[in-house]
């Protein structure tokens, strides 16, 4: 069974560094790209970048090039969202995603990890 | 960019048939997606590539997709269909692009 199972809710301060996790299990890792989506408080699900664990080409939405950094680490089957210095605006769900292809759909969805920036 | 445009909310009576949205520049072109969302709860595929269903979607979720618009229709609308629905494309300039999600409220 394929699961993907992230890392818990974290409460930081403005300035703070953050790096979560997404571990994929039941399925060959390096095999499947890995994506990150951003859910603010109420509001709509939002596109930030993708990984292939298999050689690490790292694509990310316009949006979030330069604000965040994605990367994994095979040898434990996990893929990760860092921050250097978070922001108030960065509190939100993020929810790690496996596309079948390159370009298919999400069949599968971390079950999410909740990022509180306050000071 | 490429941008995708859904209603802010659909209400249907139970039992009657729901039809949710998505609209694009010749999205027609594109494989939509369309993704589920109950409220605490990660989003679910309930329709790929246009109209197929994953294993485990009801017969009652369908799909369609020509020219501009692209729609997911619940027929026999449930009180658990009541969520939100979002519409997905893969685009060569922004690569994932999301809908701005649709409340489907049962009333």
């Amino acid at each position: 069974e394929v699961q993907l199972v992230q890392s818990g809710a974290e409460v930081k301060k403005p300035g703070e560094s953050l790096k979560i996790s997404c571990k994929g299990s039941g399925y060959s890792f390096t095999s499947y790209w890995i994506g990150w989506v951003r859910q603010m408080p109420g509001k709509g699900l939002e596109w930030m970048g993708i990984i292939y664990p298999g050689d690490s080409d790292t694509r990310y939405s316009p949006s979030f090039q330069g604000q965040v950094t994605i990367s994994a680490d095979k040898s434990i089957s996990t893929a990760y969202l860092q921050w250097s210095s978070l922001k108030a605006s960065d509190t939100a769900m993020y929810y790690c995603v496996r596309p079948e292809g390159a370009t298919d759909q999400f069949d599968y969805w971390g079950q999410g990890t909740l990022v509180t920036v306050s000071s | 960019s490429y941008v995708l445009t859904q209603p802010p909310s659909v209400s249907v009576a139970p039992g009657k048939t729901a039809r949710i949205t998505c609209g694009g520049n010749n999205i027609g072109s594109k494989s939509v997606h369309w993704y589920q969302q109950k409220p605490g709860q990660a989003p679910v595929l309930v329709i790929y590539y246009d109209s197929d269903r994953p294993s485990g979607i009801p017969e009652r979720f369908s799909g369609s997709n020509s020219g501009n618009t692209a729609t997911l229709t619940i027929s026999r609308v449930e009180a658990g269909d009541e969520a939100d629905y979002y519409c997905q494309v893969w685009d060569s300039s922004s690569l994932v692009v999301f809908g701005g999600g649709t409340k489907l409220t049962v009333l």
